[in-house]
């Protein structure tokens, strides 16, 4: 398997533009999470997905951020419109079944926002 | 809430000296601990993963304990490289979150 998957690795975007994060999680797990990394909060989880339905949402920072996961192979995070303290890098994670297993994290997406 | 402290923040060694990376957690009710490693500009990579029932894990010249009551992991990484400076974050898992550290990031001098 390739892992997951995330694009694009970089994005570069002017402030107010809309941003769309993508993820691809490994064939087969049921959980999906997105977690945002900066420099101040560190690493933090925005949401989560079960089944492609998502479970807690209470990490996203505002309305301006929102998640999908339209199928178990694909998942989303768009920020509209986009500020420069969204500049982050934007992880995305799948696990399978229960609590106690491995989580495996994507590259990555830097987003810097002018 | 859980809170995961890593200390120190930095380290410096030089080649060859033995690495102990400290991480702790205020809540004991955990399913598991997983320490990763992250290089500048890069993703995460997991090192070692111990369940809750496990006092330590190891691979290669790594080992990590855990002691779950008194809320502690240690890692260690026996005769560094400088191949092995990084970020290292210690996460715990409580229900489905991860919760991670601020991390310690490790210099070794050749």
């Amino acid at each position: 398997d390739a892992g997951v998957i995330q694009s694009p690795r970089h994005e570069v975007t002017e402030m107010g533009q809309e941003v769309t994060l993508r993820c691809k999680p490994i064939s087969g797990h049921d959980y999906l999470f997105w977690y945002r990394q900066t420099m101040m909060r560190g690493l933090e989880l925005l949401i989560y997905f079960n089944n492609n339905v998502p479970i807690d949402d209470s990490g996203m920072p505002e309305d301006r951020f929102s998640a999908k996961m339209p199928n178990a192979s694909f998942s989303t995070l768009k920020i509209q419109p986009s500020e420069p303290r969204d500049s982050a890098v934007y992880f995305c994670a799948s696990r399978f079944g229960a609590d106690y297993n491995e989580q495996f994290f994507g590259p990555g997406t830097r987003l810097t926002v002018l | 809430k859980q809170e995961v402290t890593q200390i120190p923040a930095a380290l410096s060694v030089p080649e060859g000296e033995n690495l102990v990376l400290n991480c702790s957690f205020t809540d004991s009710a955990i399913y598991n601990l997983q320490w990763f490693r992250q290089d500048p500009g890069k993703g995460l990579t997991s090192l070692l993963l111990i369940q809750s029932s496990q006092r330590e894990q190891t691979s290669g010249r790594l080992n990590a304990s855990l002691d779950k009551s008194s809320g502690r992991s240690t890692l260690y990484i026996a005769a560094s490289q400088p191949g092995d400076s990084a970020t290292y974050l210690c996460a715990v898992t409580n229900d489905y979150k991860l919760s991670f550290g601020a991390g310690t990031t490790v210099t070794v001098r050749a």
